[in-house]
Formats: structure tokens, sequence, C-alpha cells
């Protein structure tokens, strides 16, 4: 199973600040994803890489950026934090030479703007 | 579009066994995922079946039928620890997962 790592776990910050969300695992799996995901709802894909220098946006990509230059880090970042962006957000990945290629979870950011 | 059902919310008591049921709609299908999500936590991988039939691992079991576009989700001996949210997922054809908006199952001693 992964070793994926999110930090902060918990974050409050204002309307228009720059905020990193940071994410890294151990396990040298090729394909990263970030989730949105309110409570009670489905998770929507924000972006997504198939390896390093690779960057794909997902349902929910207009408002932030990642970037993808070591295996295991995958930052997201968004440019001015709206209240709309108050939300749960899940790091994943999965490790495409796998059969089944299962997504594995870090444990989430719960952002908070005010 | 493409979408995928399952019931909001189910309640079994403890000892008993639930079924969760999922029907999908998707542009080509290329598996389908069951994971668990306790309240605030993060989605755990439980299941995962692409050929129709029934996989089983130990107190949890998963059904497909592709011509239906069903699933389940059959869980036996419920614990109050398996009191969580119950995600189904399939991998569309261009191998992109679609979500669910998962089951909350309630259990009750």
């Amino acid at each position: 199973e992964a070793d994926i790592y999110q930090t902060p776990r918990y974050l409050v910050i204002g309307t228009g600040k720059k905020i990193t969300l940071e994410c890294s695992q151990t396990m040298g799996h090729d394909k990263m994803y970030w989730y949105q995901q309110d409570p009670g709802m489905e998770l929507h894909l924000i972006h997504y890489s198939y390896g390093v220098n690779s960057t794909e946006k997902g349902d929910l990509s207009s408002e932030s950026t990642v970037s993808r230059i070591r295996t295991e880090h995958f930052p997201l970042t968004l440019e001015s934090a709206r209240p709309s962006h108050t939300s749960q957000y899940l790091c994943a990945s999965s490790d495409l030479a796998g059969d089944v290629d299962t997504q594995y979870f870090g444990p989430g950011t719960r952002l908070t703007v005010l | 579009g493409q979408n995928i059902d399952q019931p909001t919310e189910m309640t079994a008591t403890e000892g008993a066994i639930v079924q969760i049921n999922c029907t999908y709609q998707t542009s080509g299908f290329n598996g389908l995922f069951w994971y668990q999500q306790h309240a605030g936590e993060a989605p755990t991988f439980l299941s995962y079946n692409v050929l129709d039939g029934l996989e089983e691992k130990g107190r949890f079991s998963s059904f497909l039928s592709r011509s239906k576009g069903y699933s389940y989700l059959l869980l036996k001996e419920l614990q109050m620890k398996d009191s969580a949210s119950y995600l189904c997922a399939v991998r569309s054809g261009n191998y992109q997962l679609i979500w669910g908006a998962g089951t909350k199952l309630i259990i009750k001693p």
C-alpha cells in the first residue's frame, strides 16, 4: 500500500491569499491526482499527472495549478483563494505498471477560506 | 453523460448483512472499484471488479454485471466500525475514474 503524505492537514486563510498544498508519496508511483470533495459529495478531479513533467487538467482545474518536477512530489497551488475554495482536498497516487491501477489516498487537507 | 447512482444512506444492525448497490452509465468500462471512507478521513480501497461475477475478500464481497451496468458490495457480520460511506467508482473508456457520491452506512447495535 502507498504511503502518501499531505501538508498542512488543516488550513484557515483569508480571501485573496496564494496557497500551496503539499503532497508526497514514497512508493515511486507514476500517477498522481488531486481531488476536491465536499461533505457527502462525490470526488471531483482537479489535476492529474502520469509522471515527471506531465500534468493534465481535470474537471475543476481552472483556478489552480500543479507541477510534477519529481516523481514523489505533486503540489497544488491556488493563486488567489476564495470562500468557494473551502473544501477537503485529497491527493492520491497509483502505479501505472500495475494491472489494477488502484488509487491510494493521502489523509487530506481541509481548507477554509474566510 | 456519465453517472453513477448509489443510495444516499442505509441503516443496518450489528451482526447482520447489508448489500449496497451501484448502477452506472459510462463511456466505456475498464473496471469498478469500491472504497470505504470514514467521516473526515480519506477513502481506502476495498475491492476491484473488471469481469462479471463475485469477488470475495473476508467479510466483504463485490459483484459485477457489466451487461446490466450494476455492482453491489456485500458486507457480512456487520461491526460498528463498518459505519462509513462506501464509494463506487468506475474506470471509464479513457481510464478516468468516475465517482459516485457514496452511500452512508449507519450500523445500529
